[in-house]
């Protein structure tokens, strides 16, 4: 079975420029997470999807950071304009139902210059 | 609310020994607790997890953890230590598994 896939594995960019980062859940997972890991963090949750549906996005800055889950299956998620303090790895996660266990991906990290 | 408190942000062992790694949670319902592994240039990975039941969960890789509600802890432990356990190590709670807090880490370094 793949775990979850996200693309692109490092990123680096100036800052005010763009970003995407893209995950692919476990096939079948209706619950899909995007976290922030600052270094020496743990995970903080940015925006939870079920379904489609974004059903907890109150850690999202909205005025920079963007999601969309269209189908209800892969995701991205967009930064514009990027910041130094962006700096950070981005991770997946996916889990059948919200009570199951979560499945994390390798992570993006992302260096803003 | 819930948050997780991770005391040592790095752990030194040696081959063999002991491994305590230690979590105090704070939470205003019934918790569900955590306690994942992340290798370097990897996402994290569960041990185990607690929910409701047996107090002492035992997880992969010879892990086990404690819930003790009077001392509001899930220390994570493993009688002997091996060379591939160094890694991060991080506890998280949920109350209704809607939203998970993690621990700042603990990263185990294991001596030969």
């Amino acid at each position: 079975e793949a775990g979850v896939v996200q693309s692109p594995r490092y990123k680096i960019i100036e800052k005010k420029q763009p970003v995407a980062f893209w995950c692919n859940p476990i096939s079948g997972h209706n619950t899909l997470y995007w976290y922030l890991q600052n270094l020496g963090q743990g995970p903080e949750l940015l925006i939870r999807y079920e379904n489609e549906e974004a059903v907890d996005d109150s850690q999202l800055p909205k005025d920079r950071f963007s999601a969309e889950r269209l189908k209800g299956v892969d995701s991205t998620l967009k930064i514009q304009p990027a910041e130094l303090g962006d700096s950070a790895v981005y991770l997946c996660a996916s889990s059948y139902v919200p009570t199951d266990t979560q499945y994390f991906g390798p992570g993006t990290r992302l260096t803003v210059l | 609310a819930q948050s997780v408190t991770q005391l040592g942000s790095h752990v030194s062992v040696s081959e063999g020994a002991l491994v305590l790694l230690r979590c105090n949670y704070s939470s205003s319902v019934p918790p569900y607790l955590f306690w994942y592994v992340q290798y370097p240039n990897q996402g994290l990975q569960l041990l185990l997890k607690y929910t409701t039941g047996a107090t002492l969960v035992k997880g992969i890789n010879g892990f086990e953890a404690e819930f003790k509600k009077s001392e509001t802890s899930f220390h994570l432990t493993k009688p002997s230590a091996h060379m591939s356990d160094a890694a991060e190590y991080f506890c998280a709670v949920s109350g209704n598994f809607n939203k998970f807090y993690f621990g700042s880490g603990t990263k185990l370094n294991v001596k030969p």
